[in-house]
């Protein structure tokens, strides 16, 4: 079955760089989930978006902003990029209210 | 977000069976119950949920208590693909609404 797809696996940038995660959910589904996890932390709610529109906000700070496409896919706009930004970046797609369903992540290193 | 208070760490051995419990004494009425799980370096993946009556799946049961301030996943037979780590997450299931991570249960399984 197809999953939750995330691109690029791998980042490496620069502090004060600016850089943007792309998330593809599993078809059909209509909400979209970012979460960050650093090294040895849980993970923590940055934001989500169901049927295009913001409807959950968590820890995100005013650096990153994202958003959902018209076909569903969202991401992620991180700049001014610290050194404390190197972490694992989950998607996340569910549908409405239903079973969420997480990605294999984006590892983004700042250097 | 009511809050799961889950045991730091477990142990078992392979082939018996394991009982992760969770606390949560503030569930409100419209939250299920769900159990994820994460190996190293991995996304979170979606084991079980329930609101009121007990669950079974392929991977694991879910017993909830009749005031549904407790629960325990049971995985029967524990093999070593199953050490990870298991969060306790509460879900009310509007759509948007994401999983808040608090500090899940890390379980080791020995041969």
């Amino acid at each position: 079955a197809a999953g939750v797809i995330q691109s690029p696996r791998h980042l490496i940038k620069e502090k004060r760089e600016t850089a943007t995660l792309k998330c593809y959910p599993i078809p059909r589904h209509d909400t979209v989930y970012w979460y960050q996890q650093g090294p040895g932390q849980d993970p923590q709610f940055l934001i989500s978006f169901y049927e295009k529109m913001q409807s959950d906000k968590g820890s995100i700070p005013d650096r990153f902003s994202a958003q959902q496409f018209s076909d569903y896919h969202s991401e992620l706009n991180m700049s001014s990029l610290e050194l404390g930004d190197s972490a694992l970046y989950f998607c996340a797609s569910s549908f409405g209210g239903n079973t969420i369903y997480f990605g294999e992540g984006s590892w983004l290193t700042v250097v | 977000d009511a809050k799961t208070t889950q045991p730091n760490s477990m142990e078992s051995n392979e082939e018996e069976p394991v009982h992760l419990p969770c606390n949560h004494s503030t569930i409100s009425g419209t939250d299920y119950i769900h159990w994820y799980r994460q190996l190293p370096s991995q996304g979170p993946e979606y084991v079980i949920h329930g609101l009121t009556s007990n669950v079974n799946n392929r991977m694991a049961s879910l017993a909830i208590a009749e005031d549904r301030k407790s629960s325990t996943l049971i995985l029967h037979r524990a093999t070593l693909r199953d050490a990870a780590v298991y969060y306790c997450i509460l879900r009310d299931v509007q759509a948007g609404t994401a999983l808040i991570f608090g500090k899940g249960t890390t379980l080791s399984v020995s041969s």
